[in-house]
């Protein structure tokens, strides 16, 4: 398994200010992906990043909003940049060990309420 | 498009009995299926992952099966227990570098 540490993990934030949430993983990995769950919904993917290289957008998010760093093989960051109400959600970092079987791993998330 | 379904959307049986989650996918175009547990307010655990080419996974109590050309799973749990109570999410990916695509998951309530 992967050990996957995620900061902060919860946190009450004003409107308009901008969170950067830390994710470290135990071990190199190619692929680190952030995803978000707002309330009562599934997990729905922001965008994947890779080692070396700018971050790979789904449909629906952007940069500006959601800013990712990659600076090395075991560290990430998400920034949730000019917060609404509605990016109150749990904001989740996975990994693909890239190991036999490709188990999908995940951190226990930060819980972002946005006042 | 790939979409995944997941039925029921919320289960509740009293302990000792087996439980039956089903999951389905559009595109039978998958790489592999993952079956994850998610506790309020948590992350999520994986619990089996099944190989496009597989037909079942086994762990403990916990059975998935996979029919890829259906374009379905069904996530079996033999004699639940109250700890089993959370909710259950299956995810499909595409491809080999990890991007997952999830259902709405099943929440699962299991009484003493």
């Amino acid at each position: 398994s992967a050990v996957i540490s995620q900061k902060p993990s919860r946190d009450i934030c004003q409107r308009g200010t901008s969170l950067t949430i830390q994710c470290q993983v135990d071990s190199q990995v190619t692929m680190m992906f952030w995803y978000r769950q707002q309330p009562g919904q599934s997990l729905t993917l922001i965008a994947t990043a890779n080692q070396g290289s700018e971050a790979t957008y789904e449909s629906g998010f952007v940069i500006d909003k959601f800013p990712i760093s990659r600076p090395n093989l075991t560290f990430s960051t998400l920034t949730v940049s000019n917060m609404s109400p509605e990016d109150s959600s749990i904001y989740l970092c996975s990994v693909d060990r890239g190991l036999s079987g490709n188990t999908i791993y995940f951190g226990e998330g930060s819980w972002l309420t946005v006042v | 498009k790939q979409e995944v379904t997941q039925i029921p959307a919320a289960l509740s049986v009293p302990e000792g009995e087996n439980l039956v989650l089903n999951c389905s996918f559009t595109d039978s175009a998958i790489y592999n299926l993952q079956w994850f547990r998610q506790d309020p307010g948590k992350g999520l655990t994986s619990l089996l992952l099944i190989q496009s080419s597989q037909r079942e996974q086994t762990s403990g109590r916990l059975n998935a099966s996979l029919d890829k050309s259906s374009g379905r799973s069904t996530l079996y749990i033999a004699a639940s227990q109250p700890g089993d109570s959370a909710t259950y999410l299956c995810a499909v990916t595409t491809d080999s570098w990890g991007k997952l695509q999830f259902g709405a998951g099943t929440q699962v309530v299991v009484t003493p």
